[in-house]
């Protein structure tokens, strides 16, 4: 079993809906989770950063954390066709410490 | 260009040469990671390094692969003799300290093995 499931899509929805991507993961030792945007052919833009678990807020990003369930959220509200990428989740801790480990990413495509 | 840089983006080599991948951290940033990004599949961590010290290398294959973060001058990583199975996109990842600090990336060096 992986420590990070992240279903690989592709999840495809129409521009202005809201997108929901997720993620679960095996060790209860981490504590930093992340989401990354990649862009065909380009590294992983850092889109997130959120320590243990609740809540956070940016722009049209909201990212939640349950340590309890060991799963993570992302949505993108009013999505745009240049949301369309692979997202990936990231989280570190416990023996990890410093070294992410990453889902395999979900393919987003948000059609005009 | 403030961001992580790696180069070269494109590199090819004949199987048992030897590649050299480059990165120059963001500036500020004194740690750096390196990941490895098989096809179709997701991005394992490979190596953490401090300037002239290596704080993890617990995903480093055994033989054939190294790398440093010298005092001066991009972190390398080296890989000799390079097999088929070595074609990747390799990524670099720099951030201010240690640990729990959010880590940014570059733009990834494309290894291609003849």
């Amino acid at each position: 079993q992986k420590e990070v499931e992240q279903d690989p899509g592709p999840l495809s929805v129409p521009e202005g809906a809201i997108v929901s991507l997720n993620c679960t993961y095996s060790n209860s030792a981490f504590q930093y989770f992340m989401w990354y945007r990649q862009y065909s052919r380009k590294g992983p833009e850092l889109l997130m950063y959120t320590y243990s678990s609740g809540n956070k807020e940016d722009g049209r990003f909201t990212a939640q954390v349950d340590k309890s369930s060991k799963y993570i959220s992302l949505f993108i509200r009013d999505s745009q066709p240049s949301d369309s990428a692979t997202y990936l989740c990231a989280m570190s801790g416990g023996d990890s410490w410093g070294k992410l480990q990453f889902g395999a990413g979900t393919q987003v495509v948000v059609t005009p | 260009n403030a961001g992580v840089m790696q180069n070269p983006r494109h590199l090819v080599r004949r199987r048992g040469q030897e590649a050299r991948l480059r990165c120059s951290p963001m500036k500020g940033h004194s740690h750096v990671y390196w990941y490895r990004q098989l096809p179709e599949e997701g991005l394992k961590f490979m190596v953490y390094l401090q300037k002239e010290n290596i704080i993890d290398e617990s995903g480093m294959p055994k033989e054939r692969f190294s790398a440093e973060f010298p005092k001066e001058g991009p972190s390398i990583l080296r890989i000799q003799q390079v097999v088929r199975g070595d074609s990747a996109a390799y990524f670099c990842a720099s951030s201010i300290s240690g640990g729990d600090q959010p880590q940014h990336f570059g733009d990834g060096t494309r290894l291609s093995i003849l």
